[in-house]
């Protein structure tokens, strides 16, 4: 099956810096990646998501990189705030219904 | 536009119990997935439902159960809980076709196991 791997598990970054989530997935199969963000008490909220025809998406502050070659895509946050402070986890499906395949999560804290 | 709905929020039950919880999708949604978080294991894909039929199942006991509803509500069922029970169970709806149809979560519906 699917293995996806995230890293770090943890990030503390100044606010106004940039934020990076790298994952791998194992699956050459796998063809959309999308990104959640789960704050505290909530479900997991999605923020941006890429499909395996593009290698780049971008939505404001946030972009997702793909490269179907080495099997990672990651997460870029430019600018940011507190309010970016929660869990962030990415996920790989294959398009054969929403059966997802989560990485462990990053818990980004952006200090003030 | 509703969001997913997840009821209840939370629950306390005892070992042996068994326990449904319920998920209302997005209006116009017919797929609904399920999954278990947990600290230790993250978030474990439980089973999908796509038009009342189950599509995909992940790699739990057969004491965990679902169904779907022709208004694409669906329910989970677990049955003889146990203490490793305890965790966030979520419903996720999308539009469920082909194509990369995104996924929204509900708030979940925290579980306790005593």
């Amino acid at each position: 099956g699917e293995n996806v791997e995230q890293h770090p598990s943890t990030l503390s970054v100044q606010e106004g810096d940039s934020a990076v989530i790298k994952c791998t997935y194992s699956d050459s199969a796998s063809n959309y990646f999308p990104w959640y963000k789960q704050e505290l008490g909530k479900g997991p909220q999605l923020i941006i998501d890429i499909r395996s025809n593009v290698g780049e998406k971008k939505d404001q502050r946030i972009a997702v990189t793909l490269n179907k070659t080495a099997k990672h895509f990651s997460l870029h946050i430019t600018e940011t705030q507190p309010e970016d402070s929660a869990v962030y986890f990415c996920a790989a499906s294959k398009n054969t219904g929403n059966q997802f395949y989560f990485g462990t999560g990053t818990s980004l804290t952006v200090i003030p | 536009k509703a969001g997913v709905t997840q009821t209840p929020r939370y629950l306390i039950k005892t070992r042996g119990q068994q326990v449904t919880l319920s998920c209302s999708p997005i209006s116009g949604h017919r797929s609904v997935s399920w999954y278990q978080q947990t600290p230790g294991q993250g978030l474990q894909f439980l089973f999908e439902y796509f038009s009342e039929t189950q599509r995909n199942k992940g790699n739990f006991p057969g004491r965990f159960s679902g169904r779907q509803f022709s208004n694409s509500r669906s329910e989970m069922n677990v049955s003889t809980l146990e203490l490793g029970d305890s965790a966030l169970y979520l419903c996720a709806s999308s539009f469920g076709h082909q194509g990369f149809a995104e996924a929204f979560f509900g708030q979940g519906t925290r579980l306790t196991v005593v």
